[in-house]
This record gives C-alpha cells, structure tokens and sequence, in this order.
C-alpha cells in the first residue's frame, strides 16, 4: 500500500508566525512530492512541487524533502489569514498517480 | 493557463438512476483523471486515462465505469447510482512526459448527492 500520512489537525497558528505541515510516505519509490491547498468547498490547487532532497523556497512558502527519512514539509512564513486551509500532501511512486495524504487543516488567527 | 472544467458543481440524483459526469480540459494534456473525495478519506482514485479510449482502475472502480473518446474530454459514470456513492466527484488532467514533476491540475469539483 503506498501511503501517505498527514497530521489531520486543526492546526492553529496566530497571523505572522510560521505555520509547519508534515508528511509521511511509504513507498521508497516515490519521486516527488506535491503540495496543494484546498478552500473549503473548492479544488485542491497547486502549491508547488519538490523532487530533490533539501529545502525550495517559492516566496513564502519552503518545501523541504528528506528521502532517507520518507519525510516532506510546508513551511509557510508569515502566515495570513487567507492561509487557512486544508493542505494535501501527494506522493508521485510511478509516472502517472498521485497519492494523496488525507490534509491537514490550518488556521490562521488574526 | 490550464482549465479544467465540469458540467456540473451540484448534482441529485436518485438511487438506481444513471449519472454521468463530464470533464473537459484545454491543455491537450494526456492523463486524465477522476477522483471522489470524502472526510476523513482524503481522495480517492477512481479510474485515469493516459490517452484517448485507454483506461486504468484506480482504488475504489466498483460501481463507476469511464470514457475518454476524445483527448480532452473524460466521463465518469455510475450505472446505477446508490447512496453511498454521494461525494464530491473531482477531475484532474496532466502532460504524461515521464518526468518528476508533471503536476495534476483539477477541475472545480461536482458535488453529488443521490437520494
């Protein structure tokens, strides 16, 4: 089973600290991974994406990849009440499927 | 920018009916891709394309079937609609160039409930 495990949540986090998500994977053949935020009620939309090991940053967000921990962060800075939403995690172990982790809900507090 | 669209964002339908929901994307993508998404459950593949008149089963295929006659559009149905079948019905499409980073883009969601 290729799984993805995510801390449900709520988590909270006062405007202007910074917010941190994790996710788990099993399967070890997994290349990248993917970050998606999700409103409620609407799609999941794209964050960004990482295939190395280390940290990308893309303005306020930092994706971070650990491989040999099977291990993948969000870190967002600065966090806005606009933030607060769900957030999927997705693994990606062959060419075409993502898997996703169930999300974890953050919410920002002003 | 990618679009991708569904027919419809709410639907009801009754137990037994048969549903169809359709999916179009603009971006001459080759994997296509559908989804049900329920708490606690996250989401859930159903069946995916990776070209016209090609299918794969996902997690979760009983009770849905899928057609893809054309590259852009993708069907999801339900031959026979049941209760526990009502969810939020995602589509998704993306390029198929074997690389890392061929990111899924999805459509605005159909909320179906069957009654």
């Amino acid at each position: 089973q290729k799984e993805v495990e995510q801390n449900s949540g709520p988590l909270s986090v006062p405007e202007g600290a910074i917010a941190s998500l994790n996710c788990t994977y099993s399967d070890r053949g997994s290349q990248s991974f993917f970050w998606y935020r999700q409103y409620s009620g609407k799609s999941p939309e794209l964050i960004m994406f990482i295939y190395s090991n280390g940290d990308k940053e893309d303005g306020r967000f930092t994706a971070q990849l650990n491989k040999a921990s099977q291990y993948v962060s969000l870190l967002i800075r600065d966090s806005q009440p606009s933030d607060s939403a769900t957030y999927l995690c997705a693994a990606r172990p062959g060419a075409n499927n993502l898997f996703f982790g169930t999300g974890t809900r953050l919410t920002v507090i002003p | 920018d990618v679009k991708v669209t569904q027919s419809s964002r709410y639907l009801v339908k009754r137990t037994g009916e048969k549903v169809f929901l359709e999916c179009v994307q603009d971006m001459d993508h080759e994997n296509m891709f559908w989804y049900r998404q329920d708490p606690g459950l996250g989401l859930r593949l159903i069946y995916f394309s990776y070209d016209v008149k090609m299918k794969e089963k996902g997690d979760i295929p009983e009770g849905y079937s899928v057609s893809r006659e054309k590259k852009e559009r993708f069907s999801l149905i339900l031959e026979s609609a049941s209760t526990n079948q009502t969810s939020m019905y995602l589509c998704a499409s993306s390029l198929n160039t074997g690389g890392y980073t061929d990111t899924q883009y999805f459509g605005p969601g159909t909320r179906l409930t069957v009654l």
